[in-house]
């Protein structure tokens, strides 16, 4: 199976700051890389997928990139909602698909 | 409005059974592919199973191979996870969601509904 390694495993930041969120793959996945945003108690929404694609809704400060085994979630001018929990995704082939353990953004 | 709603969840002793459902509305079910996804507390997210839009392909994680059966009815825009020989580390919030299954994304998700494995 695919390992999805992120990093760092939290961030404290202030509002205003830029972001930047890592996320690994054992091996290349090609641009089969998806974000999830989670907030205590709630599911998971999605928000970027395919790399660099915003999901309907998203604002335009979340932004992917990366090609291969690495990819960044970059978050510009952070506001008070995306205090949150985000997940990496990969889509590649078939399943098993699988998650890394999560980035926590907390207050700073 | 698009929606997914669970529910099945419950405590249950370990190598007992449950049957989640979860029911779809607001947009062509049969559309997408579903999937169960499950986050056990304090823990990240993990892949349980999909099922094709016909029902005819289904995929698992190993760990609930044998164990777990995914099922849909599409005139009743449902999908149910049958859970079986459920073990201590099944203890989770399942949430259902629909699959982009050509790109691998996991689209929409419901609320999730809790299951915990304990004696």
């Amino acid at each position: 199976d695919i390992q999805m390694t992120q990093s760092p495993s939290s961030l404290s930041a202030s509002v205003g700051d830029r972001v930047t969120i890592s996320c690994r793959a054992s091996q290349s996945i090609n641009n089969f890389l998806n974000w999830y945003q989670q907030k205590p108690g709630k599911a998971p929404k999605l928000l970027i997928y395919t790399t660099s694609n915003l999901h309907s809704g998203v604002p335009s400060r979340f932004s992917g990139s990366g090609s291969g085994t690495d990819f960044t979630l970059t978050i510009n001018s952070l506001q008070p909602e995306d205090f949150a929990t985000y997940y990496c995704q990969q889509g590649h082939t078939s399943p098993p698909w699988t998650f890394g353990q999560g980035t926590k953004v907390e207050i700073k | 409005e698009e929606q997914l709603v669970e529910s099945g969840g419950g405590l249950v002793q370990p190598g007992g059974s449950l049957r989640l459902s979860c029911a779809a509305s607001g947009f062509t079910f049969t559309t997408y592919w579903m999937a169960w996804v499950r986050q056990a507390p304090g823990k990240g997210l993990e892949w349980v199973a999909n099922i094709k839009q016909d029902g005819s392909e289904s995929h698992y994680v190993d760990s609930v191979k044998g164990r777990f059966t995914i099922s849909r009815d599409n005139a009743k825009k449902s999908s149910d996870l049958q859970m079986n020989s459920l073990r201590a580390d099944d203890t989770a919030v399942y949430f259902c969601a629909t699959v982009n299954m050509v790109r691998g994304i996991i689209m929409m998700w419901g609320q999730g509904t809790l299951v915990i494995v304990s004696s």
